[in-house]
C-alpha cells in the first residue's frame, strides 16, 4: 500500500516548455488533488476531481490542465511553462467519508 | 474571500517549552478545521475538528475549535526536537473546497 504516489520528484523546464505532472493512489479513493505551495503563500488547490470522469477548477488554475485517466490517477499538465509556476506541486486524494486528505511526496520544479 | 490566518509565522522555543499556535479564518460554508504537520515533504494529518469546545488530544498534541470567534489552537507541550516542522491549519469551506493558511514554522532547539 503506498497511498499516494508523484513523479517526477524534482524537474527543471526552460520557460515555454511542457510537461505531466503523474499522481496515483491506491487507495480507492473518489476525489482527488491538485494543490501549489509557495514560500508565504500555503497550499493553493489548481484543480480536483470529485470523481472519475470531473474535474473542476480550484483557486489558480491558469496555466494548467489536468487529466482524471482512472480512478487511480489524475495528472496536471503545464502546456508552456512560466517561471511564475516555480513551486512544490502536491497531489492529494479523499475518501468521501473521510475528511483527512492525504498528500504524496511533492514534486519541485523549477522554471527558468 | 475566503481566508485562513496562523499565527506567528515562526517560532523559536527550547526542548521542553509549552508553545501554542493559532489560526483564524474567515470561510463561508465552513464544514471542519484541520491541522497537518509538514516536516520534509507531504503534509501529515493531526486534527479534524468540528465542534467548538470540544479538545482533541493526542500525546503532547492537543487543538480546540471556537465557531463563535471562528479561531482555532494547536499546543504542544513538552515540546521535543522532532516536533520541529511547518504546522499547516486547513478549513473545509464547502464540498471539495479546502483553504490553507501559510503555516507556522516551529524550530525546537536541544
Amino acid at each position: 500500500n503506498a497511498g499516494v504516489t508523484q513523479t517526477p520528484k524534482f524537474q527543471v523546464l526552460k520557460t515555454g516548455q511542457s510537461m505531466t505532472l503523474q499522481c496515483a493512489q491506491d487507495m480507492n479513493h473518489n476525489s482527488m488533488y491538485w494543490y501549489r505551495q509557495d514560500p508565504g503563500m500555503g497550499l493553493r488547490l489548481i484543480y480536483y476531481s470529485a470523481s472519475e470522469g470531473t474535474t473542476d477548477k480550484g483557486e489558480v488554475p491558469n496555466g494548467y490542465n489536468v487529466s482524471r485517466l482512472n480512478k487511480r490517477e489524475f495528472s496536471l499538465r503545464l502546456e508552456s511553462a512560466a517561471p511564475s509556476q516555480t513551486s512544490v506541486y502536491f497531489c492529494a486524494s479523499k475518501h468521501p467519508s473521510s475528511y483527512e486528505q492525504y498528500f504524496g511526496p511533492g514534486t519541485r520544479l523549477t522554471v527558468t | 474571500e475566503d481566508k485562513v490566518v496562523q499565527s506567528p509565522l515562526s517560532l523559536v522555543v527550547h526542548e521542553g517549552d509549552t508553545v501554542t499556535l493559532n489560526c483564524s479564518y474567515e470561510v463561508t460554508n465552513f464544514r471542519s478545521l484541520l491541522w497537518y504537520k509538514q516536516e520534509k515533504k507531504a503534509p501529515t494529518f493531526l486534527f479534524m475538528l468540528t465542534s467548538s469546545g470540544i479538545e482533541k488530544k493526542s500525546g503532547r498534541l492537543s487543538s480546540i475549535l471556537d465557531k463563535k470567534e471562528l479561531f482555532s489552537i494547536l499546543n504542544i507541550t513538552a515540546t521535543q526536537t522532532g516536533d520541529s516542522a511547518i504546522y499547516l491549519c486547513a478549513v473545509e469551506g464547502g464540498t471539495y473546497k479546502y483553504i490553507f493558511g501559510t503555516g507556522t514554522r516551529l524550530k525546537v532547539l536541544a
